[in-house]
């Protein structure tokens, strides 16, 4: 099955800096990726997400990247506020196939925004 | 905003006992999951549900796990004989087809002593 490996765990960064989170993943029949962010007390939200037939999706100070010769896809936040710290959560999933809906996720980085 | 959601929040329960966990995807969605997270590792699938019967299943989703969509409006997730490897964070998620994005409820912590 697919397996999604994201790093780093943990990820620091003064406000107005950038954090960048990156994340692999092994099966080539993955084509849809989102992302979400996780607050305190609260479900996964999803933020943004991406399909394999575009390179790059920007919304606003949130951007991600797809690789997918070298299954890498990226988050990144740009201008980061300390409502930005959460945990985020990269997922991979092969929309279309067998797995109906299935979603693999990595492990999750908490991202602490300092002010 | 429609969004998921979940009861009870938190329950402790004691090894052995059956439990029955509570969602309510967003009413016009007709694909439902349920997601569970133990402490420090990755949110793993369980099983995808739709019309009326479960579409998929993870090797974690044995016979001591059935899900059922009782009425118009709720999924539950039941466990059977809970043991305390089943403490883990559970979460329900609701999707509009299976293409489209999946909304999460904010889960159920459930303990098992």
């Amino acid at each position: 099955g697919e397996n999604v490996e994201q790093h780093p765990s943990t990820l620091s960064v003064q406000e107005g800096d950038s954090a960048v989170i990156k994340c692999t993943y092994s099966d080539s029949a993955s084509n849809y990726f989102p992302w979400y962010k996780q607050e305190l007390g609260k479900g996964p939200q999803l933020i943004i997400d991406i399909r394999s037939n575009v390179g790059e999706k920007k919304d606003q100070r949130i951007a991600v990247t797809l690789n997918k010769t070298a299954k890498h896809f990226s988050l990144h936040i740009t201008e980061t506020q300390p409502e930005d710290s959460a945990v985020y959560f990269c997922a991979a999933r092969a929309l279309g196939g067998s797995t109906l809906g299935r979603l693999y996720f990595g492990r999750g980085t908490q991202l602490t925004v300092w002010p | 905003e429609p969004e998921v959601t979940q009861t009870p929040s938190h329950q402790v329960t004691q090894m052995g006992q059956e439990v029955i966990l509570r969602c309510v995807p967003i009413s016009n969605h007709l694909y439902f999951y349920w997601y569970r997270q133990i402490l420090g590792q990755k949110v793993e699938f369980l099983v995808s549900f739709y019309n009326n019967e479960i579409s998929e299943k993870s090797e974690i989703f044995d016979d001591q796990f059935s899900v059922e969509r009782p009425d118009g409006s709720n999924f539950t997730l039941k466990i059977r004989s809970t043991k305390l490897e089943d403490s883990a964070m559970y979460f329900c998620a609701s999707s509009e087809t299976m293409n489209t994005e999946a909304f999460f409820g904010q889960g159920t912590r459930l303990t098992v002593v």
